[in-house]
């Protein structure tokens, strides 16, 4: 089985401001991580994915993230936020082999940029 | 998202009423999944089918039934509600599984059950 942690629940900052969001996670066997991110009252869009290779992993709108294997944290990171990032942004990972794709979430974090 | 259309967008029901959330995908994958979002729980899989005519039980199956009615189409209902499932339901979709690839989410159903 596997667990997420977003130990933030709301990250307030300036914008232009540099930001990480916290994702640790528990597993016993090999994962995919995922950051996802939710905009008001829609579906969670793709923001990256580690798979494999390159621990630092470059996504859209300039977030990347960095996979640490032995402190089992998948942290994101933009070095300078705007205003239209604000939404919501939830981890996830998702097992190598079996089990279907399914995806466990982190239970969020809330990115509030303000002006 | 043009890709996964979840019908209806908001839905008020009353204690004990049934009623069906409808998810279809014109991307072709194989593989779908229903989600519910609660606040301060992130996303929960409630029911996933890997194939056509597979269905199996995530983390919070109680209470609801799927049907995979073609590779289009995947279904959640809920026989008697309860304001306990009053949230908001995802589908997502995967192309196959045993991919790296993520999955992809419609715009949600908002439910509330009085």
């Amino acid at each position: 089985a596997q667990s997420v942690t977003q130990l933030d629940s709301q990250v307030p900052v300036f914008e232009e401001a540099p930001v990480e969001l916290r994702c640790n996670y528990s597993s016993s066997v090999s994962v995919y991580l995922f950051w996802y991110v939710q905009y008001p009252n829609q579906g969670l869009q793709l923001l990256l994915k580690y798979l494999s290779g390159s621990t630092l992993v470059k996504g859209i709108n300039g977030f990347e993230a960095e996979f640490n294997k032995s402190q089992t944290s998948f942290h994101l990171r933009k070095p300078s936020v705007h205003i239209s990032d604000t939404a919501e942004y939830f981890c996830a990972v998702s097992p190598f082999t079996g089990g279907g794709n399914k995806l466990t979430f982190g239970t969020g974090t809330q990115l509030k940029v303000e002006l | 998202n043009a890709g996964v259309t979840q019908t209806p967008k908001f839905q008020v029901l009353k204690t004990g009423q049934s009623m069906t959330l409808q998810c279809a995908q014109d991307m072709n994958h194989n593989s779908m999944y229903w989600y519910r979002q609660d606040p301060g729980m992130g996303l929960r899989l409630i029911y996933y089918s890997a194939s056509e005519g597979t269905t199996d039980k995530g983390e919070v199956p109680n209470g609801y039934n799927v049907s995979r009615l073609n590779k289009r189409e995947f279904s959640l209902r809920l026989e008697s509600a309860a304001p306990s499932q009053t949230s908001v339901y995802f589908c997502a979709t995967l192309f196959s599984r045993g991919t790296n690839q993520p999955q992809h989410f419609g715009d949600g159903t908002r439910l509330s059950i009085l």
